[in-house]
C-alpha cells in the first residue's frame, strides 16, 4: 500500500515570497490533516479535513496561509507571502478510520 | 498546562538499558498513539491503545484509562533507537492532540 506522499520535501525561499505543498493521501482516506512542526516542538494542527469539506480551521493563519482539498482527494497548503517564523516541516496525515491516522514524509521549508 | 504532557522531555541511555517515557492527558479520549520521529523523517505510529498493553517486539506500551496515563518502555534499548517519542490522543471528531514529545539518546 503506498503511503501519504507529500512534495516538495525541502524548500527554501526568501521572506515574503510564496510556496506551495502537495499531499497524496492513502487512496480512500477520507480525513486530511496539515500539521506545522516548528523544531523542537509537536505537530501543530494547521487544518483539517473530511472529504472535501474542512473540519477545522481555527489554527489556520488565514491572512497567508490557505489550503484546498479538491475532489476530497488530494490537498494543496499554500503560504502568502512566507515570514521567517514559518521555517517548520509541514506534515500531512490522513486517516481511514476512526482513530488511525497514517504521516506523509514532511515537506521542511525554510523561509531566508 | 498542556492537554497531554510527556516525561521525561529529553533522556540519554546507554544501549541496554530499560526506558521508560511517560504520557499523562486531562481531556477524554478515544484513543492513544505513540508515535515515533527520526530526525530528518516523517512520523510513524509505533502503537494505537485504547485500554490495556500491547508489545511489538522490544517495545511495550501501557495505558491506564482510569488515570489517564500511558507509558512507553523499550527493553535492551539499542542506538536505533534513538529518535522522537510523541504521545498522541485523538478526542471527538477525529482530533489529534499532541504532547511535546520525549527525545531519546541511546549511546553504544
Amino acid at each position: 500500500e503506498a503511503g501519504v506522499a507529500q512534495s516538495p520535501r525541502y524548500k527554501i525561499i526568501e521572506k515574503r515570497q510564496s510556496v506551495a505543498f502537495w499531499c497524496n493521501p492513502i487512496s480512500g482516506h477520507a480525513t486530511l490533516y496539515w500539521y506545522q512542526q516548528i523544531l523542537g516542538q509537536g505537530p501543530k494542527l494547521l487544518i483539517q479535513f473530511q472529504n472535501n469539506g474542512v473540519v477545522d480551521d481555527s489554527q489556520l493563519p488565514k491572512d497567508r496561509f490557505s489550503a484546498e482539498r479538491l475532489k476530497g482527494v488530494d490537498s494543496t497548503l499554500k503560504i502568502q507571502p512566507a515570514k521567517l517564523e514559518d521555517s517548520a516541516v509541514y506534515l500531512c496525515a490522513s486517516s481511514p478510520l476512526r482513530n488511525t491516522i497514517y504521516f506523509g514524509e514532511g515537506s521542511w521549508l525554510t523561509v531566508v | 498546562k498542556n492537554e497531554v504532557e510527556q516525561s521525561p522531555q529529553n533522556l540519554t541511555a546507554q544501549e541496554g538499558e530499560f526506558i521508560t517515557i511517560n504520557c499523562s492527558y486531562s481531556v477524554g479520549i478515544s484513543a492513544l498513539h505513540w508515535l515515533q520521529q527520526h530526525p530528518g523523517g516523517g512520523i510513524v505510529s509505533l502503537f494505537m491503545l485504547s485500554s490495556g498493553k500491547k508489545k511489538h517486539g522490544r517495545l511495550i506500551a501501557t495505558i491506564n484509562i482510569q488515570e489517564k496515563h500511558s507509558s512507553l518502555h523499550i527493553t535492551a534499548s539499542h542506538p536505533r533507537d534513538s529518535a522522537v517519542y510523541i504521545c498522541a490522543v485523538f478526542q471527538g471528531a477525529q482530533k489529534l492532540v499532541f504532547g511535546q514529545g520525549t527525545r531519546l539518546t541511546i549511546n553504544p
